[in-house]
């Protein structure tokens, strides 16, 4: 089945440390995109990629960072520089231009 | 940036009413995105509106892109309790493919 995949589905950190969440797709599609969830606060974009190699800082990229080395994969690592890093994290891919996107289930991440 | 600005934020509705939520932006937008996100769930991808007074209907959802292309609004006829959840608009900012998504209108029904 084509699809994309987030993983874990919950994640617990201590302070201090960094984690990464990994986001898998195979529907090569070529724009990729991490969105940061909190209550009342809709998505909110930190990291996209257009292309292998490449990739942009969103709204909130402060604290995060990410790598694009395949096309399929765009893992989102959470430094120990984000302060408030509790929320639910969903990646997100899109074909190309304007296209819809197609979100993972998401990754829970619980700061312990 | 571009902001798109959903209103109202919350929705709350006895079950079979009618109602509408919109989604504004201060720039001209190149399309809309329209998202479903179950509570507990991922968004999921609703319909694309790219030209100018465009309507769409997916079943009791109506979706309509304004005329200067700088709003849209989602209209949803004889609520039911499966309706329930929160609902994005979503644009893609001018030249980048920076998917922009408005704070979200969550709607509750009361059945």
């Amino acid at each position: 089945d084509g699809g994309i995949t987030q993983s874990p589905k919950y994640l617990f950190r201590k302070e201090g440390q960094n984690v990464t969440l990994s986001c898998e797709q195979n529907l090569n599609h070529d724009a990729m995109y991490w969105y940061r969830q909190d209550p009342g606060q809709g998505l909110r974009l930190i990291y996209y990629s257009q292309i292998v190699n490449d990739f942009q800082k969103g709204d909130i990229a402060e604290g995060y960072s990410v790598s694009r080395e395949k096309k399929e994969s765009f893992p989102l690592t959470v430094t120990s520089a984000q302060k408030n890093p509790t929320a639910f994290y969903l990646c997100a891919s899109s074909i190309r231009d304007y296209a819809e996107a197609f979100f993972g289930q998401g990754t829970r991440l619980t700061v312990v | 940036g571009q902001q798109v600005m959903q209103i109202p934020q919350y929705q709350h509705v006895q079950e079979g009413e009618d109602f509408t939520t919109y989604c504004n932006s201060s720039t001209t937008l190149s399309n809309i995105q329209w998202y479903k996100q179950r509570p507990g769930g991922h968004p999921v991808f609703l319909i694309q509106l790219v030209k100018s007074g465009e309507v769409k209907k997916q079943k009791r959802l109506t979706f309509q892109f304004g005329e200067a292309k700088k709003n849209s609004s989602l209209h949803i006829t004889a609520t039911q309790t499966t309706d329930v959840g929160t609902y994005f608009c979503a644009a893609a900012q001018g030249g980048s493919e920076k998917l922009v998504f408005g704070k979200g209108m969550k709607l509750t029904v009361n059945p």
